[in-house]
């Protein structure tokens, strides 16, 4: 089965900076990889997908994430992050068995 | 509206007793899975389904089962043999067959405690 690593577990930044959040899976297939965000006290959102094509994806609230096939990773990006982005954010990947996996989690703290 | 109902919000279990968490869709989704949700370890897999009368086990099924009678339902029941049950458990589903069509929806959760 796939696999998922975060690296950074906790992230402290001001309002303003910019944010990149490491995601790397493990997976010999084809896969579909995914950002997750959960506001404190709200679902699990969507924040952005990739399936194919352009490896650079944009999604909402600024958000955008780069696949890079040859180093497994969906590294999240923003460049210049709010107070409301303080939140939980997950990579999460799908293989070809419908086997969704996610990673451990980044909390995000942003400092006003 | 459609979506994903998790009941009840808050279970309390005591010790030897089985519990059974409830999920219901209404999205016309084929596969339905459950995660536990623990600080610091992100959501895992405990089982998933892809299809009615049919599922498969995830990372940690151990102390767990489930049940898939109908497509829109998947209920979770936690076993006495499940010796740390307290965590958050979440709910999801999504369309299969074309790759394209692999967003999760979320429901709300439900959070499980230990008398």
């Amino acid at each position: 089965a796939q696999s998922v690593s975060q690296h950074n577990h906790h992230v402290i930044l001001s309002e303003a900076a910019s944010l990149e959040l490491g995601c790397n899976y493990s997976y010999g297939g084809t896969v579909n990889l995914f950002w997750y965000v959960q506001y404190p006290g709200q679902h699990l959102q969507l924040l952005l997908k990739y399936f194919s094509g352009d490896p650079l994806v944009k999604g909402i609230k600024g958000f955008e994430a780069e696949f890079i096939k040859s180093k497994f990773s969906f590294n999240l990006r923003k460049p210049s992050v709010q107070w409301s982005d303080t939140a939980e954010y997950f990579c999460a990947v799908i293989g070809n068995n419908n086997d969704m996996r996610f990673g451990a989690g980044t909390r995000l703290t942003v400092k006003p | 509206d459609g979506g994903i109902t998790q009941s009840p919000k808050y279970l309390f279990r005591k010790e030897g007793q089985n519990v059974t968490l409830s999920c219901e869709q209404n999205l016309n989704h084929d596969a339905m899975y459950w995660y536990r949700q623990d600080p610091g370890q992100g959501l895992r897999l405990i089982y998933y389904s892809q299809i009615v009368n049919d599922f498969q086990k995830g990372d940690i099924a151990e102390g767990y089962s489930v049940s898939r009678e109908k497509k829109e339902s998947f209920p979770l029941t936690v076993t006495s043999a499940q010796k740390n049950p307290t965590a958050f458990y979440l709910c999801a589903s999504n369309e299969i067959g074309a790759l394209a069509k692999n967003i999760q929806y979320f429901g709300a959760g439900t959070r499980l405690s230990v008398l």
